[in-house]
């Protein structure tokens, strides 16, 4: 039982380039969401889904969009990518019966 | 939406004092308060949470208070000790499936 991973870890992009970033829980949770984190921000919410094939914005969405794969997996992705979005990002997914969130390792990302 | 602010900031206590930490809320819907402690370069974890239709909860050295008039609430960790030195987050749950976290506090805990 892995909890939530993400990949990948570490990651540096040029300003324009495109990536996605990958999560992935195995603790048959509905919901999952997408977070960045910015030093003395705390974490805000990019995009939620709240079950597998919905998805919904968040507090800061402009230049993200997501994809609920299926029940495990959701992906974020970078289409052009910009200095502003150097961040960590940190994928949760949640118990609905609790509404305790579980946070995978976060990916750290820089643009140049 | 929902709007969450959290102070102090930053907070320095001595080992063995009890430390306090605030949190409002601004959306009187919000009806699910958890607290989470992030050290140095890892993921968030959850260390009390408490629903709107309580008022206080403990957890050994950990308690949370909720004052849902006043909309706000509070984490307080009695007997504090290096090992609680990390960033402390608030959270509340709006509408059912979003979460608003607070700017952080930064604990130290002087031995």
């Amino acid at each position: 039982n892995a909890g939530v991973t993400q990949t990948p870890k570490f990651q540096v992009l040029k300003t324009g380039q495109s990536m996605t970033l990958q999560c992935a829980q195995d603790m048959n949770h509905n919901s999952m969401y997408w977070y960045r984190q910015d030093p003395g921000m705390g974490l805000r919410l990019i995009y939620y889904s709240a079950s597998e094939g919905t998805t919904d914005k968040g507090e800061v969405p402009n230049g993200y969009n997501v994809s609920r794969l299926n029940k495990r997996e959701f992906s974020l992705r970078l289409e052009s990518a910009a200095p502003s979005q150097t961040s960590v990002y940190f994928c949760a997914s949640r118990l609905a019966s609790t509404d305790t969130q579980y946070f995978g390792p976060g990916t750290r990302l820089t643009v140049l | 939406g929902e709007n969450v602010e959290q102070h102090p900031s930053t907070l320095s206590v001595q080992e063995g004092d009890s430390a306090v930490i605030k949190c409002t809320y601004s959306d009187s819907a919000s009806n699910y308060f958890p607290w989470y402690k992030q050290e140095l370069g890892k993921r968030p974890q959850l260390i009390i949470d408490i629903r709107s239709n309580v008022g206080e909860k403990k957890d050994q050295r950990i308690a949370v208070t909720l004052n849902k008039t006043a909309k706000h609430f509070s984490l307080h960790i009695t007997e504090t000790q290096p090992e609680d030195s990390a960033v402390y987050f608030c959270a509340a749950k709006y509408n059912f499936n979003k979460f608003y976290f607070g700017s952080g506090t930064k604990l130290n805990v002087k031995p």
